[in-house]
């Protein structure tokens, strides 16, 4: 079955701590997305990237980082310097990056740091 | 950057009603989705539909690119249906293929 999957679904970790969500996707896609929602909002732009080993910042990428080495992976980390990085953080992917092509979405990891 | 905006916030209706969402967009766009997001937080593709009209099942979409506007139609509504409706867009002169989304419509769907 072809799709974009995220590990882990829950996320716990202690404030001061590094974490990385993982994405990987088997659609051949050539680009890949992080999205963060918070509650009761839309999704805003983290990193996208449009091919392997490039990638480039979303609106609000302060306090994350990412690598593409892979086609398949997208991992997102989250650092310390993220000021509030509890939220619902979604992974998504499209055929490429240039003009209007469908974007698919996977089931997503929410964040909880104390 | 482009500005969605999307109406109503909130939405109730009774089992069997029909409704229509709207999206309103402020530049041209060569992309626009519509996503349903489930209680589980899934991001479902309704639609990719930058421009005319499309029809799935009890869901239809029209969007009105000259007019900047596109809205979702859900007739016979099922409680299934409840969830976050989301609008999705690209503007022509976005770099790349990042979509900036609306705030959502969230629907209730009461038996």
């Amino acid at each position: 079955d072809g799709g974009i999957t995220q590990s882990p679904k829950y996320l716990f970790r202690k404030e001061g701590q590094n974490v990385t969500l993982s994405c990987e996707q088997n659609l051949n896609h050539d680009a890949m997305y992080w999205y963060r929602q918070d509650p009761g909002q839309g999704l805003r732009l983290i990193y996208y990237s449009q091919i392997v080993n490039d990638f480039q910042k979303g609106d609000i990428a302060e306090g994350y980082s990412v690598s593409r080495e892979k086609k398949e992976s997208f991992p997102l980390t989250v650092t310390s310097a993220q000021k509030n990085p509890t939220a619902f953080y979604l992974c998504a992917s499209s055929i490429t990056a240039s003009g209007g092509y469908e974007q698919y979405f996977g089931p997503g990891t929410r964040l909880t740091v104390t | 950057g482009i500005q969605v905006e999307q109406s109503p916030p909130d939405l109730i209706l009774q089992e069997g009603a029909n409704s229509t969402l709207r999206c309103n967009f402020s530049d041209s766009v060569n992309n626009l989705q519509w996503f349903h997001q489930n209680p589980w937080g899934q991001l479902i593709n309704l639609f990719y539909i930058p421009s005319g009209t499309k029809q799935n099942g009890r869901l239809s979409a029209t969007t009105v690119a000259t007019e900047r506007y596109s809205l979702l139609y859900i007739s016979s509504s099922q409680t299934t249906d409840s969830g976050v409706y989301f609008c999705a867009v690209k503007g022509w002169e976005t770099s790349g293929s990042r979509l900036t989304f609306g705030e959502g419509t969230q629907l209730t769907v009461n038996p």
